[in-house]
């Protein structure tokens, strides 16, 4: 089984939909988790943190279940613009410093 | 404006021939990573490292070693380049437990 796991999609929206993305985490000793963006051919890039209480960025709102060992991703209103693919991500924050990534959602909004 | 970068965007390299990828960050950050990232695969960690002349070896180490000389720098070489060597490697860097940045990547194909 794989340590973070995600449905690879892709999801395809209409522009103004609301989409969400969940995640699923095997070690429950796992203490960080993100969301990161990536755009084709270019770097991660974080997108935010997500943290036990749940926490929003304008349009983006993410949330933490420690007792199913999962996070999720809700994005309002999508844009063309937020084609990309959403990784995520969890660190053990044990000696190792490691992030452990899943290997993507693939996210197309179309007009 | 924080900064990870790598030496080259594209490299075609032969078969044996020994390969050097460079990474530089300005932040300061004491714990710098090398990924290979490949279709279906996503992000898999090569090797890492917390301190200057410390290194610790990922998930897939085989074929690669590092080196760290400087706090600013960590280089991944390849000693003798092969073909399942093709892949998009990042670089990133992250201060201690801290999510990471990653530099724009560098491609590398090897005929």
């Amino acid at each position: 089984r794989k340590e973070v796991e995600q449905d690879p999609g892709p999801f395809n929206v209409p522009e103004g939909a609301t989409v969400a993305f969940n995640c699923t985490y095997s070690n429950s000793a796992s203490q960080s988790f993100f969301w990161y963006r990536q755009d084709c051919r270019k770097e991660p890039k974080l997108l935010m943190s997500v943290y036990s209480s749940g926490n929003e960025d304008g349009r983006f709102t993410a949330q933490l279940n420690r007792a199913s060992q999962y996070i999720s991703l809700l994005i309002r209103d999508s844009k063309l613009s937020d084609s990309a693919t959403y990784l995520c991500v969890v660190n053990l924050m044990d000696s190792s410093y490691k992030l452990i990534f899943g290997s993507g959602t693939r996210l197309l909004v179309r007009p | 404006d924080v900064k990870v970068t790598q030496s080259s965007r594209y490299l075609v390299k032969r078969t044996g021939e020994k390969v050097f990828l460079e990474c530089v960050q300005d932040m300061d950050h004491e714990n710098m990573f090398w990924y290979r990232q490949d279709p279906g695969l996503g992000l898999r960690l090569i090797y890492f490292s917390y301190d200057v002349k410390m290194k610790e070896k990922g998930d897939i180490p085989e074929g690669y070693s590092v080196s760290r000389e400087k706090k600013e720098r960590f280089s991944l070489i390849l000693e003798s380049a092969s073909t399942n060597q093709t892949s998009m490697y990042l670089c990133a860097s992250s201060a201690q437990g801290s999510f990471q940045f990653f530099g724009p990547g560098t491609r590398l194909t090897v005929l």
